[in-house]
């Protein structure tokens, strides 16, 4: 039973870099979403997909964060001109068909931003 | 971002010892979900609650969805060492407010002693 998969576990990174963060959702869950997780906080929504379409996204996400999913398969989220408040945890989760289903996580990438 | 109230925030307690948290909201839920997080890790799910007043265990775990549909609770009995982590409660509002994003509780941390 494969589980949700992200890519890479740890990113550390200089300020001003770009960095990708790949996930994989579990095979036959059509919805995907990503979110940021700071130390001694709750996971905070970013974005979510279903299927290939990007349905809603959180005021959380500035203009140097972008998320893709173009084949309905895996995303990936890119953030530009890293800060050091980008510093986080990046968790994504998929979830399958179905007004009432749960979320299965991946176990996140770690981001330090120096 | 929005976060739920959990309560309490952290909790020492003895092994063996009956351990309850709850998860309240300004909002109405359709879904309540509790998870569990260990450092470097990404949330696991524990619960899964979908109808008002329903009552739900898994193993030594048992939650219910609260009746007016603004809380939840958890329970945890007979504690032992490997409980010891982060639980978290999420919930989502669903069609009532036409998004399918879960929000999540600022977390509860619990310590067991041996």
């Amino acid at each position: 039973d494969t589980g949700v998969s992200q890519n890479p576990r740890h990113k550390i990174t200089k300020r001003g870099q770009n960095v990708t963060f790949r996930c994989d959702p579990i095979s036959e869950h059509n919805r995907l979403y990503w979110y940021r997780q700071t130390l001694g906080q709750g996971p905070e929504f970013l974005t979510y997909f279903q299927n290939e379409a990007q349905l809603e996204k959180s005021r959380l996400l500035s203009d140097r964060f972008s998320a893709e999913r173009p084949k309905g398969s895996f995303s990936t989220l890119e953030i530009q001109r890293t800060e050091q408040g980008d510093s986080a945890m990046y968790l994504c989760a998929s979830r399958p068909p179905g007004a009432r289903s749960p979320l299965h996580f991946g176990n996140g990438t770690r981001l330090t931003v120096t | 971002g929005q976060q739920l109230n959990q309560s309490p925030q952290s909790m020492f307690i003895q092994e063996g010892e009956d351990v309850s948290m709850n998860c309240t909201s300004s909002s109405i839920f359709n879904t309540w979900l509790w998870y569990k997080q260990d450092p470097g890790e990404g949330p696991v799910l524990l619960i899964a609650l979908y109808k008002a007043g329903e009552l739900t265990s898994n193993g030594r775990l048992t939650a219910q969805f609260g009746i007016t549909r603004k809380d939840s609770f958890l329970n945890i009995s007979a504690s032992i060492p490997s409980d010891v982590g982060i639980y978290f409660c999420a919930g989502e509002p669903g069609a009532t407010s036409g998004t399918y994003k879960y929000i999540f509780g600022t977390g509860t941390r619990l310590k067991v002693l041996a």
